[in-house]
């Protein structure tokens, strides 16, 4: 079955320090990637869609300067916390699509990441 | 605006009984809708996907039924097992968004041995 990576699974990191998450497609393309962010026992809150080749469109409310996407192929986008600071501490989750498959087919997601910011 | 409620936020029931979980949408104009699982710090398991054309879809105990004109969900797991204890989320996704999720906040499922 399709398998989707993100790495790494935890980090702790000091405030005002950069963290970069991948999320990797290991057996499939994907033109398209969703980053997540779940708070404890609350629903998952779509950040960004990121496109292969292109920029990545933000939710609303989300700080595009914060957190840098990048999809430079179709196997990889990066999610970049710049500056973190306390309150980004959460937990990232990536999901990709299969582009070969025909209508619609279930998003693939990857383990999560969890972020800490002391 | 989409919103996406479930009900119960928690249950607990003994190993045996079968499991009933509600998701309710409040927008009917889903293209589809996906079940999945979620263990304690990992991402997500998809169980099941509904498209918007069916009533529902069955994968060995769990089966899931979908009626959009109402906008709810339900999920049921048959015989449950202490091995089914995680958060059970549902998801929808709108017609014109291709791939972006709306989800619910999940139902957290205990089942005792």
């Amino acid at each position: 079955g399709a398998v989707v990576s993100q790495h790494p699974s935890r980090v702790i990191c000091k405030s005002g320090t950069s963290v970069k998450i991948e999320c990797r497609s290991l057996d499939f393309q994907a033109t398209t990637m969703f980053w997540y962010r779940q708070f404890p026992k609350k629903s998952l809150m779509l950040m960004a869609t990121s496109n292969e080749g292109s920029k990545a469109t933000y939710e609303q409310g989300v700080e595009k300067d914060k957190f840098l996407i990048n999809h430079a192929s179709l196997t990889l986008s990066t999610l970049t916390v710049t500056s973190a600071h306390p309150e980004d501490s959460s937990f990232y989750i990536c999901s990709a699509r299969d582009i070969s498959s025909g209508g619609y087919s279930p998003l693939h997601f990857g383990n999560g990441t969890r972020l800490t910011v002391t | 605006k989409q919103e996406v409620t479930q009900i119960p936020a928690a249950l607990s029931v003994p190993e045996g009984e079968n499991l009933v979980l509600n998701c309710s949408f409040t927008d009917s104009a889903i293209y589809n809708l996906q079940w999945f699982r979620q263990d304690p710090g990992k991402g997500l398991t998809s169980l099941l996907l509904i498209q918007s054309s069916q009533r529902e879809q069955t994968s060995g105990r769990l089966n899931a039924s979908l009626d959009k004109s109402s906008g709810r969900s339900t999920l049921y797991i048959a015989a449950s097992q202490p091995g089914d204890s995680a958060t059970y989320l549902c998801a929808v996704i709108e017609t014109d968004s291709w791939g972006k999720l709306q989800f619910g906040a999940g139902t957290q499922v205990v089942v005792t041995p």
